[in-house]
């Protein structure tokens, strides 16, 4: 069974509005999970690294104030992409280890559409 | 910049073929190396780990050459349920993807 749950798995918005995506943990807390977004052909790139009860530690090229992530919890990651646009339509995927990077578990992933 | 350079195909082979990929990755420093599985919008899953002494699950062998910074995977006797993109994956501080491997395996 899924060891990372990630939800909805499928999302179309308009532009302008904002999607929330949730990355859970199950059976085991995660102090951090990642954030990946795959454009079509092209590889899974880190969007941002989230730290539970910390800020999320973005990589270069990412805004942080469009994608916002929150880790409130041990077993909870979130990322909404705020004022959507169309450009931000992609797979969006979380994933979290158990012993800091050689076991990677994934989410089942989230397709957003802005249309 | 760190990069993971894989050649994109896509790899056409018949049932029972013996397809290989290859990979090189930028990072010297690099401490794990992994190849994932990717089916059609569907997340990555873990194929195999790469070790620098080769190792081998089933049909599927995974080799490392550091000096080279080189990685392998070779698939004996493919099978349609092959058909996948494969992607190398590079761990260092954090995981780099290379953009994968389109593998089409026809009856």
């Amino acid at each position: 069974g899924a060891v990372v749950s990630q939800h909805p798995s499928w999302v179309i918005c308009k532009s302008g509005t904002s999607v929330k995506i949730e990355c859970r943990s199950l059976d085991f807390q995660a102090t951090t999970m990642f954030w990946y977004r795959q454009f079509p052909k092209q590889s899974l790139m880190l969007m941002a690294t989230s730290n539970e009860g910390s800020k999320a530690t973005y990589e270069q090229g990412v805004e942080k104030d469009k994608f916002l992530i929150n880790h409130a919890s041990l077993t909870l990651s979130t990322l909404t992409v705020t004022s959507a646009h169309p450009e931000d339509s992609s797979f969006y995927i979380c994933s979290a280890s158990i012993d800091s990077g050689n076991t990677i578990y994934f989410g089942e992933g989230s397709w957003l559409t802005v249309v | 910049r760190k990069e993971v350079e894989q050649d994109p195909g896509p790899f056409n082979v018949p049932e029972g073929a013996t397809v290989a990929f290859n990979c090189t990755y930028s990072n010297s420093a690099s401490q794990s190396f992994f190849w994932y599985r990717q089916d059609c919008r569907k997340e990555p899953k873990l194929l195999m780990s790469v070790y620098s002494s080769g190792n081998e699950d089933g049909r599927f062998t995974a080799q490392l050459n550091r000096a080279s910074q080189y990685i392998s995977l070779l698939i004996r006797d493919s099978k349609l349920s092959d058909s996948a993109t494969y992607l190398c994956v590079v761990l260092d501080s954090t995981l780099t993807f290379g953009k994968g491997t389109m593998l089409l395996v026809s009856p």
